[in-house]
């Protein structure tokens, strides 16, 4: 059974400050998704990563994916408020059916 | 396209009600999924559907839910009897694989 674990679950930090997520899972895949949550409201796609040392940027947030490690990262450089929300990874083995991580909930304080 | 569309967005029963959810996926998209977010368990996949042939429902909690999806625009989620404990925001999401799922904007139940 593939798990997919997020670390760290909780995650304080001040504006203008760098730091990273990681997303671990068990089971041998090359599709790993990053979403975005803002409280109340949907998830939104962030990045796609679909083969070993995929890296895809997007304003302040870069993703990157190690499949020989089953790593990927989450790094935010200078955080902004706007940044807090909830990030999810997800993980494929079967084509389209995905597994969550627990999600990481960034909180951006001034 | 107006992205996945789900129905109603917020619902209130009764417990031991019947309660029917509905969703409209991303055209051309050949998957459909079903999740249920609650604080206590997180995101969790109920059924997930492949040409809209039910191919993993390992994660339905119980006989009383269950999930169709006559064609390739239109899926529903049914509890029948609802219980309190089903309380939870239900997404219903749809993709190509292998590009990501798109996500609608969820129905809040609540069952009192």
């Amino acid at each position: 059974e593939l798990k997919v674990e997020q670390n760290p679950l909780f995650l304080s930090m001040q504006e203008g400050k760098n730091y990273t997520i990681y997303c671990n899972y068990s089971t041998t895949s090359d599709r790993l998704y990053w979403y975005r949550q803002d409280p109340g409201k949907s998830l939104e796609s962030l990045f796609v990563l679909l083969s070993n040392g995929a890296v895809k940027q997007e304003g302040r947030l870069m993703a990157s994916l190690d499949t020989k490690a089953r790593l990927s990262t989450l790094h935010i450089t200078a955080a902004v408020h706007d940044l807090s929300a909830t990030y999810f990874c997800a993980v494929d083995i079967i084509a389209g059916k995905s597994t969550f991580g627990d999600g990481t909930t960034l909180t951006v304080k001034p | 396209d107006a992205g996945v569309i789900q129905s109603p967005r917020h619902e209130v029963t009764e417990m031991g009600q019947e309660v029917t959810l509905r969703c409209k996926p991303i055209s051309g998209h050949n998957s459909l999924f079903w999740y249920r977010q609650t604080m206590m368990r997180g995101l969790e996949l109920l059924i997930y559907f492949n040409n809209n042939v039910p191919i993993d429902d390992s994660g339905m909690p119980e006989d009383r839910f269950s999930a169709k999806m006559p064609n390739a625009s239109f899926s529903t989620l049914k509890i029948q009897p609802s219980e309190p404990r089903d309380s939870a925001v239900y997404f219903c999401a749809s993709s190509l694989p292998p590009s990501e799922a798109f996500f609608g904007q969820g129905t809040r139940l609540t069952v009192v």
